[in-house]
């Protein structure tokens, strides 16, 4: 029972470059999220989906793309990196959004440095 | 934005009850009030979640008054390893839509 997988576990980047965090949950959930936290920080949500092929912003959103185009997979984008996106970042899905249906489980997280 | 405020930290010993309240004072009709436990270096894990008045389960209990704007949830009996900190979450509208948005959370630390 792997539930919430994030890869890769960590992550270097130079200032400039791009790449996608792989989130990929097994338990048929519709919503799934994205959270940074710097540290001492809370979370902070980046985008979130209700289903797939829906997608929407979430707090701190720019500087960063998703995608749904499945039910299991949400990877986020970093489109250009920044020193100032380095944080921790954890992936979370849940069964809805709606009330009693949003106990949200989360992965292991992402510890990304930008250089 | 409704948001929840917790304190920041909180100190105890070991074999104390703990209680942790939450203010959210702009709480949906229909949204229900959950808590998750993080230790450094992992993801939050939920510990309990409730609408109204009580619920208990094997770990923690979650106290609701009338009003809903404010929880408690209590530890019985701590042990070191409920070090951790302890986020409230309620649902908040922000551009028109109903988002999962985390408080700054409640540090807890036990001491022997």
């Amino acid at each position: 029972n792997a539930g919430v997988t994030q890869t890769p576990k960590f992550q270097v980047l130079k200032t400039g470059q791009s790449m996608t965090l792989q989130c990929a949950q097994d338990m048929n959930h519709e919503y799934m999220s994205w959270y940074r936290q710097d540290p001492g920080m809370g979370l902070r949500l980046i985008h979130y989906s209700v289903g797939a092929g829906i997608t929407d912003q979430g707090e701190v959103p720019n500087g960063y793309n998703v995608s749904r185009s499945t039910t299991e997979d949400f990877p986020l984008r970093l489109l250009s990196a920044a020193p100032s996106q380095t944080s921790v970042y954890f992936c979370a899905s849940s069964y809805g959004l709606a009330a009693a249906k949003n106990i949200q489980y989360f992965g292991a997280g992402t510890r990304l440095s930008v250089l | 934005l409704a948001k929840t405020t917790q304190p920041i930290s909180m100190d105890s010993y070991e074999g104390q009850e703990v209680n942790i309240t939450c203010s959210h004072n702009n709480i949906a009709t229909n949204d229900y009030i959950t808590w998750y436990q993080q230790f450094p270096s992992q993801g939050p894990r939920f510990i309990i979640q409730g609408y109204k008045t009580k619920v208990t389960n094997e770990v923690a209990s979650l106290f609701i008054p009338a009003d809903r704007k404010s929880s408690t949830l209590s530890l019985p009996r701590v042990s070191l390893s409920d070090t951790a900190v302890y986020y409230c979450l309620v649902g908040s509208r922000m551009d028109s839509s109903y988002k999962l948005i985390f408080g700054s959370g409640t540090r807890l630390l036990v001491r022997p």
